[in-house]
């Protein structure tokens, strides 16, 4: 069935690295556009990056940009974010969403980061 | 940058028909998006461009976009309706999800 699944979270130290992995079934992954998405506890949503189903583009939030990399295997099936100098701030529930248009149709069911000392 | 404002919550009574709306500079202009998220889960799209629905969300779910405010309806009200809903739009590049909307069913 269609499916995104996330992986790679977990705890780290104020300025430490994490790199977070979405592995999609089910449909043709090469022809979505792929977005992260975040949700700090308790809070709202807010989208985080954006790939082009080729990956030749490639669109950050302000809040993230120079310390966010948005990247994508299609031969693997699978989208990434590498996350550097990470903020108490950056503490979230992190969901990975296809976009078949400009709608984020498939969703998966999110990984934790904290960022704790 | 591109702000989108919904009402903090909206209540409604089971049977009856809740309205959500989600307020930006000229938002009719643009493709707006609205997703269901209930507690614990990941969010759902259940309108796309203004007034779409996805393969597997009932009628009951409606969308309109004009001028300043889009508009979510929720007719004939269920108790598997409560969650917060959120509008989305891309702008200057970048996505922006609305503040969001928790909808209570009495």
């Amino acid at each position: 069935q269609v499916q995104l699944v996330e992986s790679g979270g977990g705890v780290v130290q104020p300025g430490g690295s994490l790199r977070l992995s979405c592995a999609a079934s089910g449909f043709t992954f090469s022809t979505y556009g792929m977005d992260w998405v975040r949700q700090a506890p308790g809070k709202g949503l807010e989208w985080v990056a954006f790939i082009r189903y080729d990956g030749n583009d490639k669109h950050y939030a302000d809040s993230v940009k120079g310390r966010f990399t948005i990247s994508r295997d299609n031969s693997k099936n699978t989208l990434y974010l590498q996350m550097n100098s990470l903020r108490l701030e950056d503490t979230a529930v992190y969901y990975c969403a296809a976009a078949a248009t400009d709608a984020f149709d498939i969703w998966g069911q999110g990984t934790m980061v904290t960022v704790s000392s | 940058s591109y702000e989108l404002t919904q009402p903090l919550s909206v209540s409604v009574a089971l049977g009856q028909t809740a309205r959500i709306t989600c307020g930006g500079n000229n938002i009719g202009s643009k493709n707006v998006h609205w997703y269901q998220q209930k507690a614990g889960q990941a969010p759902v799209l259940v309108i796309y461009r203004d007034s779409s629905r996805p393969s597997g969300i009932p009628e009951r779910f409606s969308g309109s976009n004009s001028g300043n405010t889009a508009t979510l309806t929720i007719s004939r009200a269920q108790a598997g309706d409560e969650a917060d809903y959120y509008c989305q739009v891309w702008d200057s590049s970048a996505y922006v999800f609305g503040t969001g909307t928790k909808v209570t069913v009495l």
